[in-house]
């Protein structure tokens, strides 16, 4: 089975500029969220998606969105860059069954330079 | 929210000594308390996970205990090995039909010395 897939590897983009990050989960995984990892701050909740509906959303600002599509697949846009965003940001799937929340898999991240 | 901390944020062991990490969560409504493991350079892994209805889980050389009085758990790793070395990370959430979502500490870089 292949993992979960997130593309791209390696980005750069300058302050004020947009980023879409994409994510595809292993098969049969329904339940995808994103994480934000920093040196400083660890790794931090952004949102989950399940069945194409954000189901919890973390602490970030407004300009931080995602979606979800009918095949599981799910992307993530920061607009309005900033220094700060500079992370490495990943994606994991669940397959969760009656509820119960379960093992996380982790794809190896995007990691994006904001300049 | 949920709060999470973790302790130490490094921890320098001998092979073959024993390590733990030890975490204390806010919510006591928390109920799955799982440990990722991030080796350099690559993705978190899980390696063992708790659920409130139990007070102790091992495999192999790695257990976890929680004490939900004192809202704590704990990661024990028995004689250590060089392979061990990485992050580590503890997480707590609660499951129910609402959702996946994990608030994790902080880390603690395990460095084993052979």
């Amino acid at each position: 089975k292949a993992g979960v897939t997130q593309t791209p590897r390696y980005l750069i983009k300058t302050r004020g500029q947009q980023v879409t990050l994409s994510c595809s989960p292993i098969s049969g995984h329904r339940s995808v969220s994103w994480y934000q990892q920093t040196p400083g701050q660890g790794l931090q909740f952004l949102f989950e998606y399940f069945s194409e509906t954000q189901r919890n959303k973390g602490n970030f600002p407004g300009r931080f969105s995602g979606r979800q599509f009918s095949n599981s697949r799910s992307e993530m846009n920061v607009s309005t860059l900033e220094l700060g965003d500079s992370a490495l940001y990943l994606c994991a799937s669940s397959y969760l069954a009656g509820g119960n929340t379960g093992e996380l898999f982790f794809g190896e991240g995007s990691r994006l330079t904001v300049l | 929210g949920e709060n999470v901390e973790q302790h130490p944020s490094t921890l320098s062991v001998q092979e073959g000594d024993s390590a733990v990490i030890k975490c204390t969560y806010s919510d006591s409504a928390s109920n799955y308390f799982p440990w990722y493991k991030q080796e350099l350079g690559k993705r978190p892994q899980l390696i063992i996970d708790i659920r409130s209805n139990v007070g102790e889980k091992k495999d192999q050389r790695i257990a976890v205990t929680l004490n939900k009085t004192a809202k704590h758990f704990s990661l024990h790793i028995t004689e250590t090995q060089p392979e061990d070395s990485a992050v580590y990370f503890c997480a707590a959430s609660i499951s129910n039909n609402a959702g996946n979502m994990l608030t994790f500490g902080g880390g603690t870089r395990l460095m084993v010395k052979p």
